[in-house]
């Protein structure tokens, strides 16, 4: 019973290409996020959802969409990778903004 | 921004001995936070203290928040080999709708 889950858990593609990460919850939350990480261990949040609509959008290239199709659900789509996207990615999820949040395993993003 | 900073980046001890993590922010905060993550695994949340809270415990875990020094500190009491993770603060930012993480302590601890 995964409360939040992540596919694929590693990724490996040239520069140039379009890649999708699949993020689902199956705890009823409201809120749900994209965070990186880098190799240093930083980790940065990209993007928050809340019931569906998007409530926090850091600076992120454009080349990075996301999607959510349903609360449960907020995928994130990468447009002509960068070596520079090489990365973990985390999705997470919290019942609200500013509550304990909960992370999936992580998407492991090598640029080549 | 990079709000709460760990100190030390890292820390090796025995078993059995107490682990002390410090974590220090900017701005004021609604609330601290503090994550454990095991290698290759995401982030686990261990405890959270309120800006008008200064001390908590939770089994093996104690925490406190000076808001005056704008500073946390996490002790795990009787550490186990389990306990080897990196260990993250993440405070609110003055309020702000989003976490910022700190860089981590790696605490290995040593059978």
């Amino acid at each position: 019973d995964t409360a939040v889950s992540q596919t694929p858990k590693y990724l490996v593609t040239q520069m140039g290409n379009d890649k999708s990460i699949k993020c689902e919850q199956n705890l009823g939350h409201d809120t749900m996020y994209w965070y990186k990480q880098d190799s240093k261990k930083f980790l940065k949040i990209m993007f928050s959802y809340n019931n569906k609509e998007l409530i926090i959008n850091e600076t992120v290239p454009n080349r990075f969409s996301p999607k959510s199709p349903d609360k449960a659900h907020l995928n994130l789509h990468i447009n002509s990778l960068e070596l520079g996207d090489s990365a973990v990615y985390f999705c997470a999820s919290s019942q609200d903004i500013g509550l304990p949040q909960y992370f999936g395993p992580g998407t492991r993003l090598t640029v080549l | 921004s990079q709000q709460g900073e760990e100190d030390p980046q890292a820390l090796s001890i025995q078993e059995g001995e107490n682990a002390t993590m410090n974590c220090s922010y900017k701005t004021s905060i609604n609330n601290l936070q503090w994550y454990r993550q095991n290698s290759g695994r995401g982030l686990v949340h261990l405890i959270l203290i309120r800006s008008n809270e200064r001390e908590k415990h939770s089994g093996r875990l104690r925490v406190t928040l000076d808001t005056s020094k704008k500073s946390s500190s996490l002790l795990i009491t009787a550490s186990r080999a389990a306990d080897t993770a990196s260990y993250f603060c993440a405070t609110d930012e003055g309020g702000a709708q989003k976490l910022v993480f700190g860089q981590g302590t790696r605490l290995t601890i040593n059978p």
